[in-house]
Formats: C-alpha cells, sequence, structure tokens
C-alpha cells in the first residue's frame, strides 16, 4: 500500500505556481520523498526528489517540512502540458516504487 | 543517451496465446521493473529484478507470469495462456544506482 495521502484532484490556472501537497506522516529515517507524474497515458516521468533539505531543479521545488510528515510540489508557472497525474511516494533505496492514486491536476487556460 | 526501450508499443493476442513483452534497461543500469496499469486505474507494481536475479517478485500473479532479466539482451515479460483481463499497459522502468527510476513508453496489451 502507498504511505502517502493526496488530494483526489486540483485545478491551477495557467501561468500560476501549481502547489501540491503530500502527507507522510509514517515516513521512516531513511526514506525519501519522490515525485512523478504521469501525462495521459504515457509512462511516468521523473519530476524531483529529497531527503531532508528543500530540492530544486529545472521542473519544480519540493518542499519538505522539518518533521518530514508532508511535503509540496511547486511547478512555478504552470502550462497546459503539465496536465498529469502526479504522485508522491515515500521510498528507501534500493526499493521498488508503490504507486498511489496521486493527484490529478488539471490546468485552466 | 536512449531511453528505456519497450517493444513492442501495442501488442493484440487472441485468448489463449502467448505474449512477450521486451525491455531493454537505459545504458548502464541493471535494475529492471514492471509495472501493469488497467484502463482508468492506477500502476500496479509487478517485479523487480536484477541481472539474473529476481529481487522481489511480490505482484506477480502467481500463474502464468514470469519475467527473467538475462545476462545479455533484454528483459522479457512473458504472458501464457493470456485471458481478456489480462488488456492492459505494462510499464517497464530501469535504475543504475537506485535513485530515480527511468520509465519506458509502455506496451499496450489488448487481448481478443
Amino acid at each position: 500500500d502507498a504511505k502517502t495521502t493526496q488530494p483526489t484532484s486540483m485545478d491551477c490556472a495557467e501561468g500560476r505556481a501549481a502547489n501540491l501537497p503530500c502527507n507522510h506522516s509514517t515516513i521512516s529515517g531513511n526514506e525519501y520523498v519522490y515525485w512523478y507524474r504521469q501525462i495521459h497515458s504515457q509512462g511516468p516521468q521523473y519530476i524531483i526528489h529529497g531527503l531532508k533539505n528543500n530540492e530544486t531543479n529545472e521542473m519544480a521545488s519540493l518542499i519538505i517540512t522539518e518533521d518530514r510528515k508532508s511535503s509540496t510540489l511547486i511547478l512555478p508557472h504552470a502550462t497546459l502540458r503539465d496536465t498529469a497525474v502526479y504522485y508522491c511516494i515515500v521510498r528507501v533505496e534500493y526499493d521498488k516504487i508503490i504507486f498511489g492514486k496521486g493527484t490529478r491536476l488539471h490546468i485552466l487556460p | 543517451n536512449a531511453g528505456v526501450m519497450q517493444n513492442p508499443r501495442h501488442l493484440v493476442r487472441r485468448r489463449g496465446q502467448e505474449a512477450r513483452l521486451r525491455c531493454s534497461p537505459m545504458k548502464g543500469h541493471s535494475h529492471v521493473y514492471w509495472y501493469r496499469q488497467l484502463p482508468e486505474e492506477g500502476l500496479k507494481f509487478m517485479v523487480y529484478l536484477q541481472k539474473e536475479n529476481i529481487i522481489d517478485e511480490s505482484g506477480m500473479p502467481k500463474e502464468r507470469f514470469s519475467a527473467e532479466f538475462p545476462k545479455e539482451g533484454p528483459s522479457i515479460l512473458r504472458i501464457q495462456q493470456v485471458v481478456r483481463g489480462d488488456s492492459a499497459a505494462y510499464f517497464c522502468a530501469s535504475s543504475g544506482t537506485n535513485e530515480k527510476l527511468f520509465f519506458g513508453s509502455g506496451t499496450q496489451l489488448s487481448v481478443l
């Protein structure tokens, strides 16, 4: 079973920042927080991951709370192409990824 | 660098036939994962393999399904005697350092 809780769906206006929350209250000290997305029926795409510190790359930013029990994925300037299902995952190294139901993000023109 | 390559992209089989799905991991990757996605459902883990070894097959159906990742060549997911309920998208992923998994475009299996 997935160890994360995410809203079922969210809307965001094009050009605005999309903030996707995730709860992972039972996360262990050696588990990373990963974010993937799946656009329509394509293969999942890696976005970002982190352990304790906030992370930023060319796609997004990841904010992890100090107690590590929740995190937020931020897409700074959402476009229509960011419409997808976003998955928040906790995972130790050398292990499989277990996908939950994710958040269906709709970017509105 | 070529990504994870899956073929065929689409596969049509009649009930009772065998389906073979292939996955070539990214160059240098020795870990392969298979996932299944039924229509309008989430991604379900099936099996995790390293070269010549099955590490975790906890998501594999007990019968008709098998997977291998030989020393040379692609990983193969084999489904014997397919039934209509096997119709799904099958995704393969690979990793090297076990941080990021990179996914292929999937094989869409349709059973008639």
